[in-house]
């Protein structure tokens, strides 16, 4: 199956801070990448769709200026956290679609831990 | 708006029995896609079996299956002898179909699958 990373997998910053975190499809191409967020014990809830090549596409109440997606190639996309605060800590997961027709399987990240002290 | 409710936060089986989680969702669309993902404590995300609105018949993976009501719009999977291995959360999501692929999945809340051996 297609293989998708995440880069680094926990990361603990300060307060004020900027974090990049790292999304990468392994042995295919990623037309379409997909960040998530996820807080203890809840569900992943979506926060942008990023298409190669165009600016990323935000869910209501995603802050684009917070949270800069860039998916410069058909195989990484990143996710910057600005000015980290606390409430900023969660599990980031993304996901990935490859070039298939109409079975566009989404595959899974083993997501990114944060940590803002 | 999309919404998926999953009204079971936890079912707990007997190694061996069958179990049903239930999913429902609601949605204006007439084409879209079904899944259910299971997330074990390594919080990976791992597609257990989806189904394409379009079809009546319901999908199945080896152990797992689906019943897929369209009208009802149910959704729920049925989880035959049930492994150690089984144990974790059970989401369920949606996505809608679009020819581009780029829409993100929207998921119920999970629910919490324990095995008793």
């Amino acid at each position: 199956g297609a293989v998708v990373s995440q880069h680094p997998s926990r990361v603990i910053c300060k307060s004020g801070t900027s974090v990049k975190i790292e999304c990468r499809s392994l042995d295919f191409q990623a037309t379409t990448m997909f960040w998530y967020r996820q807080f203890p014990k809840q569900s992943l809830m979506l926060m942008a769709t990023s298409n190669e090549g165009s600016k990323a596409t935000y869910e209501q109440g995603v802050e684009k200026d917070k949270f800069l997606i860039n998916h410069a190639s058909l195989t990484l996309s990143t996710l910057t956290v600005t000015s980290a605060h606390p409430e900023d800590s969660s599990f980031y997961i993304c996901s990935a679609r490859g070039r298939l027709a109409r079975t566009d399987t989404q595959y899974f990240g083993p997501g990114t831990r944060l940590t803002v002290l | 708006a999309q919404t998926v409710t999953q009204s079971q936060p936890e079912m707990s089986v007997q190694e061996a029995e069958t179990v049903t989680l239930s999913c429902t969702y609601d949605t204006s669309e007439s084409d879209y896609y079904l899944f259910w993902y299971k997330q074990p404590p390594s919080r990976q995300m791992i597609l257990v079996i989806r189904q394409e609105a379009y079809k009546q018949q319901n999908a199945t993976e080896n152990r797992f299956s689906v019943n897929f009501q369209k009208a009802a719009k149910s959704f729920s999977l049925k989880i035959s002898d049930s492994q150690l291995g089984d144990a974790a959360m059970y989401f369920c999501a949606y996505r809608i179909y679009s020819g581009g692929g780029a829409d993100g999945l929207t998921f119920g809340k999970g629910t919490h699958l324990i095995i008793q051996p």
